[in-house]
């Protein structure tokens, strides 16, 4: 079982729709969270970190759930520069930080 | 300089060759990190360092993979005895390491080719 799973997409969206990704980890020992973004051909870049009460900027919104192990990011009003692969990233005290990331979710927000 | 520098941006290598990649970290960052990403896949965690010692080496393929860091500075990623499979974006990321919710600032990769 991969450490991290999403659902590869792709999401084909109209410009102004509501998204919805979700992401599972497998670790229960895993501490923080957070979405990156990475663009074609380009390195990822952070979107946003995620918290258990949840948070919010702008027109992204994260959710985590320990309990089931579960994160979420919500995009509203999609604008076309939101096409791009959305990567669910979890990180784990090994003794150091191992960051682990999933294989990413794509979006593609088309007029 | 300011960010992550890896080098070479790209690597043209024939099968069964040794390849050296090469990455400076932002200054001051202890924890480094090492991922392999395939045309049109997710990254692929390979190893990370905390200072100049490797906690977790389990990502790395096989034996021909190894990594080193010195100075809590510089890492090269060495590839033995290269593969086609080996062809990819080799990434290295970089953080301050003092506590678990950190960014990561990435380089803008190795793209290794191997013929």
């Amino acid at each position: 079982r991969k450490e991290v799973e999403q659902d590869p997409g792709p999401f084909n969206v109209p410009e102004g729709a509501t998204v919805a990704f979700n992401c599972t980890y497998s670790n229960s020992a895993s501490q923080s969270f957070f979405w990156y973004r990475q663009d074609c051909r380009k390195e990822p870049k952070l979107l946003m970190s995620v918290y258990s009460s949840g948070n919010e900027d702008g027109r992204f919104t994260a959710q985590l759930n320990r309990a089931s192990q579960y994160i979420s990011l919500l995009i509203r009003d999609s604008k076309l520069s939101d096409s791009a692969t959305y990567l669910c990233v979890v990180n784990m005290n090994t003794g150091g930080f191992k960051t682990i990331f999933g294989a990413g979710t794509r979006l593609f927000v088309k007029a | 300089g300011a960010g992550v520098s890896q080098s070479p941006s790209n690597k043209v290598t024939e099968k069964g060759k040794d390849v050296e990649l090469r990455c400076d970290p932002i200054s001051g960052h202890t924890a480094l990190y090492w991922y392999r990403q395939r045309l049109g896949q997710g990254l692929e965690f390979l190893i990370y360092f905390q200072g100049n010692s490797a906690p977790d080496k389990s990502g790395l393929p096989s034996d021909r993979f190894s990594a080193e860091r010195t100075g809590e500075s510089v890492s090269t990623l060495t590839i033995q005895r290269t593969q086609q499979e080996d062809s990819a974006v080799y990434l290295c990321a970089s953080s301050l390491g003092r506590v678990t919710n950190e960014k990561l600032f990435f380089g803008s990769g190795t793209q290794l080719s191997v013929l």
